[in-house]
């Protein structure tokens, strides 16, 4: 059974960029969500995806988007990039079909902006 | 919004000895779930132990077990027998699903283990 994956690892940006941050899920879970957690908190939900569409969204501007593709694996965008965006963001998987409520965890992206 | 609070930054116990954790969470919900999640230095989170709300008993795994208080919306958890590997940010989370369905976290309490 292959885990959670992300990609990068690391990231540095500057303000006013954008980027795309990458997660393939666990094998057999089709749900995805998006956390971002800043140094010292705990993590911040962004968004969910579950077959392809958004299913859920937290205190996040627009400029956070996300897609989910056929193999359930996601991409989260964040466009014009600022300061307080440096954070570690993580991706979890799921399954819908087992109430969705376990969710595993990937090593995360560390983003910084500068 | 649902709120979950740990009101311990820092905690820190001897190897072998018993550490108790802390939770609160804020909710009018009557069926949701409770998480202990385990963050190490190599950042990758990791489920302890799991406390589904409609269940009265104590969720165990192992040397972790959940003191769970539904009434006081209250959710703590025991480590027994500390190891030196338990050293992390231990994180609470509340879950209910509904559409829309999140993971609200608390802001976690990093635990020492002294050898």
């Amino acid at each position: 059974e292959t885990g959670v994956t992300q990609s990068p690892t690391h990231l540095i940006k500057t303000r006013g960029q954008q980027v795309t941050l990458r997660c393939s899920s666990q094998s057999g879970h089709n749900t995805v969500s998006w956390y971002q957690q800043a140094l010292g908190q705990g993590p911040q939900f962004i968004f969910q995806y579950y077959r392809e569409e958004e299913n859920g969204r937290g205190n996040f501007p627009p400029r956070f988007s996300g897609l989910q593709f056929p193999n359930y694996s996601s991409e989260l965008n964040v466009n014009a990039l600022e300061l307080d965006d440096s954070a570690l963001y993580l991706c979890a998987s799921s399954s819908q079909t087992s109430g969705g409520n376990e969710q595993f965890f990937g090593p995360g992206t560390r983003l910084t902006v500068l | 919004a649902q709120t979950v609070t740990q009101s311990q930054p820092e905690m820190s116990v001897q190897e072998a000895e018993t550490v108790t954790l802390s939770c609160t969470y804020d909710t009018s919900e009557s069926d949701y779930y409770l998480f202990w999640y385990k963050q190490p230095p190599s950042r990758q989170m990791i489920l302890v132990i799991r406390q589904e709300a409609y269940k009265q008993q104590n969720a165990t795994e192992n040397r972790f077990s959940v003191n769970f208080q539904k009434a006081a919306k209250s959710f703590s958890l025991k480590i027994s027998d500390s190891q030196l590997g338990d050293a992390a940010m231990y994180f609470c989370a509340y879950y209910r699903w509904y559409t829309g369905n999140q993971f609200y976290f608390g802001t976690g309490t990093s635990l020492t283990v002294i050898p």
